[in-house]
């Protein structure tokens, strides 16, 4: 089974609106990561946030990590249709010397104009 | 910085065949991973390198599939007597390693192999 969970697992919003996705994970981590992937431009980087971490921001991106619950959180603000893409949580497994890098199953953002 | 390129970029082959993907990193890149990814699921971890040096490989990789990066630079992926179960999206991407393992790294991917099995 897969390491990380995204839900939801599709999420359709307005222009404008913001958008939040959850990860959850199962085993202890060394660092969490989101990327995104569209057809046009594919997987991309987007944020990585470390277990010693609670929040992080870049742009209209915010981060939370929540390693008690095993759980992340990411948020689009101010949301464009150039959001729309599948988003992945990723994590490491520190219990196998932060190998072990696993992509969750994703969730699919529609951002309607 | 030319990205990461894969070649071919579709691929279809009759099962029983073997096929063997290209990807070269950017120049100055020291990991180079390999990952498949199904329709609406997110990438699956196959192997990673570290220079020449093949670090890690996941029970996934069965013997069929064979990866190497001889000089350290372009890696090859090959699979053999390929099946039904094979087709996908294989997709490459390098980081520049920091201390630690892949977790540490922003990982930069190229467009992918897509595969089809007949």
């Amino acid at each position: 089974s897969q390491q990380g969970e995204e839900d939801p697992q599709a999420l359709s919003i307005q222009e404008g609106e913001n958008a939040t996705m959850n990860c959850s994970y199962k085993t202890s981590i060394n660092n969490l990561q989101w990327y995104r992937q569209n057809s046009g431009r594919g997987l991309v980087h987007l944020i990585l946030i470390r277990s010693n971490e609670r929040e992080k921001h870049s742009g209209r991106l915010r981060v939370t990590l929540d390693t008690s619950k095993k759980s992340s959180s990411l948020l689009i603000t101010a949301s464009r249709a150039a959001d729309t893409a599948s988003y992945f949580c990723a994590t490491d497994d520190r219990d196998n010397y932060g190998q072990n890098f696993v992509f969750g199953p994703g969730t699919r953002l529609s951002v309607l104009p | 910085d030319t990205g990461v390129s894969q070649d071919p970029r579709h691929k279809i082959t009759k099962r029983g065949q073997n096929v063997t993907f290209r990807c070269d990193p950017i120049s100055e890149h020291n990991r180079l991973y390999w990952y498949r990814q199904t329709l609406g699921q997110g990438p699956e971890f196959l192997t990673y390198f570290q220079n020449e040096a093949q670090l890690e490989k996941s029970r996934l990789l069965s013997d069929r599939f064979s990866a190497e990066r001889p000089k350290g630079s372009f890696s090859t992926l090959e699979i053999q007597r390929t099946e039904q179960g094979d087709s996908a999206m294989y997709l490459c991407a390098s980081s520049p390693a920091i201390a630690g393992g892949p977790g540490t790294d922003t990982q930069y991917f190229g467009p992918g192999t897509r595969l089809t099995v007949l």
